[in-house]
């Protein structure tokens, strides 16, 4: 199945920094999600982007997909110090086998 | 308030044993799934259900069984079989299989004694 992996594997920034996650999937995808997941509880989802979106904003996170290079990136800006924890992308497959995730990034802002 | 609910949120298991994590939802969603995180690493997944009465084997499958006899539930069962079950168990459903995001219960964490 494909897979996504996350790029750093941590992330230590100041409060106010902006902060940036990579993410490479190795095959063809349906859409890609980003989570974040808190130490010990469960996953909650930030943002989905289609295969045929390039960009797409919610609040203080961008989220850019590049399909010819099989990638994307989660931007938070203006970070604060309730957005440390890990987060996760996942890919949806053109067939309907489920999200595969990553590893995550776990992201510490420090005040 | 809608949500997804998962019991026990730790469970001690001796070697040998059967247990069953019990995952509910009230969000009407056709879709549910079970993943299992270990420590610093991503959800793999081990069942999903599409519709009721019908499931399909992640890439983890073995030594784990689920049912769907009712939308709103989807146990699981850690079998005997499965030799390294202690880890993070986390119950999620969506609208649809692949097109929209999931809503994840606030996981199981199971530990063999």
């Amino acid at each position: 199945s494909q897979q996504g992996e996350e790029d750093p594997q941590a992330l230590s920034i100041q409060e106010g920094e902006n902060a940036t996650m990579n993410c490479s999937y190795k095959t063809s995808i349906n859409n890609l999600q980003w989570y974040r997941q808190n130490s010990g509880r469960g996953l909650v989802h930030l943002i989905l982007i289609r295969s045929n979106e390039r960009e797409k904003h919610s609040g203080r996170l961008r989220v850019t997909l590049d399909t010819s290079k099989k990638s994307s990136s989660l931007l938070i800006t203006a970070s604060r110090a309730a957005d440390t924890a890990s987060y996760f992308c996942a890919t949806a497959g053109r067939t309907a086998d489920g999200l595969t995730f990553g590893k995550g990034t776990h992201l510490i802002i420090q005040p | 308030d809608g949500g997804i609910t998962q019991s026990p949120k730790y469970l001690f298991r001796k070697e040998g044993q059967n247990v069953t994590l019990s995952c509910e939802q009230n969000l009407n969603h056709d879709a549910m799934y079970w993943y299992r995180q270990d420590p610093g690493q991503g959800l793999r997944l081990i069942y999903y259900s599409q519709i009721v009465n019908d499931f399909q084997k992640g890439d983890i499958a073995e030594g784990y069984s689920v049912s769907r006899e009712k939308k709103e539930s989807f146990p699981l069962t850690v079998t005997s079989a499965q030799k390294n079950p202690t880890a993070f168990y986390l119950c999620a459903s969506s609208i649809t299989v692949s097109n929209y995001g999931y809503t994840f219960g606030s996981g199981t964490r199971l530990t063999v004694v």
